[in-house]
């Protein structure tokens, strides 16, 4: 299976400071049509997770442009420009080009 | 409004079936795939499987295999997960998602179902 290593696990951020989480996936995630299908999910308490991030870099609608994605190949990046009170919560990298799809162990972003 | 609405709460033996439905509403239904994902508590996302509500096809992580099922009833927009031989490590809240081919990621999630092994 591919392993998806998020760093931090957990993250105090003041409000307005960025933030930034990393994930590494234990092999390439270069499908065979060429794309890398790497996403980022927000899971707040009690939610169910919520798209952000869909092939690497590709905001999900209604997603603010101070979220971001970077990355290629096995190292993905989600930046966060501004933290903002509601992006409290665990986000998790995911990687659909491998079966079985995994994900990363979260990391959980907290306000200072 | 797009929507997927789930079953509610379920409490199961071990060794005992726990079937969990998942309702479409809102789009084409034959459209997306609907992936299921669980999360134990405290824990993190692991994926199951998929259904293609169109044909009925399915494909399951191995770690699942010979104990999980995947169905759908295209009459009422429904998809099914059903998991066998409960055991303590089952309980979780399982999680419906949809997936728009040719793409690959899950944009709209059911609100989780609760499971829980318990005797």
């Amino acid at each position: 299976d591919t392993v998806m290593t998020q760093t931090p696990l957990s993250s105090p951020v003041t409000l307005g400071q960025p933030a930034s989480i990393s994930c590494r996936s234990s092999q390439s995630l270069v499908h065979s049509d060429g794309n890398t299908y790497l996403s980022w999910l927000h899971q707040r308490p009690g939610q169910p997770p919520r798209l952000l991030i869909y092939k690497i870099s590709r905001r999900f609608s209604g997603v603010p442009d101070r979220i971001s994605g970077s990355g290629a190949g096995t190292d993905f990046t989600l930046h966060i420009s501004r933290v903002e009170a509601d992006d409290v919560g665990v986000y998790y990298c995911m990687q659909l080009t491998h079966f079985p799809y995994t994900f990363g162990q979260g990391t959980k972003l907290e306000i200072k | 409004q797009e929507n997927l609405v789930q079953s509610g709460a379920e409490v199961g033996k071990p060794g005992a079936s726990v079937k969990v439905s998942c309702k479409a509403s809102g789009y084409t239904f034959t459209a997306y795939y609907i992936h299921w994902v669980r999360q134990a508590p405290g824990q993190g996302l692991q994926w199951m499987g998929w259904v293609n509500p169109d044909s009925g096809g399915t494909t399951y992580a191995q770690k699942f295999q010979g104990r999980l099922t995947m169905t759908r009833d295209m009459s009422i927009n429904t998809a099914y997960m059903e998991l066998t031989g409960l055991n303590s490590d089952d309980t979780a809240i399982y999680f419906c998602a949809r997936q728009l081919l040719p793409d690959y990621y899950m944009d709209l999630w059911g609100k989780g179902t609760t499971v829980t092994v318990s005797s």
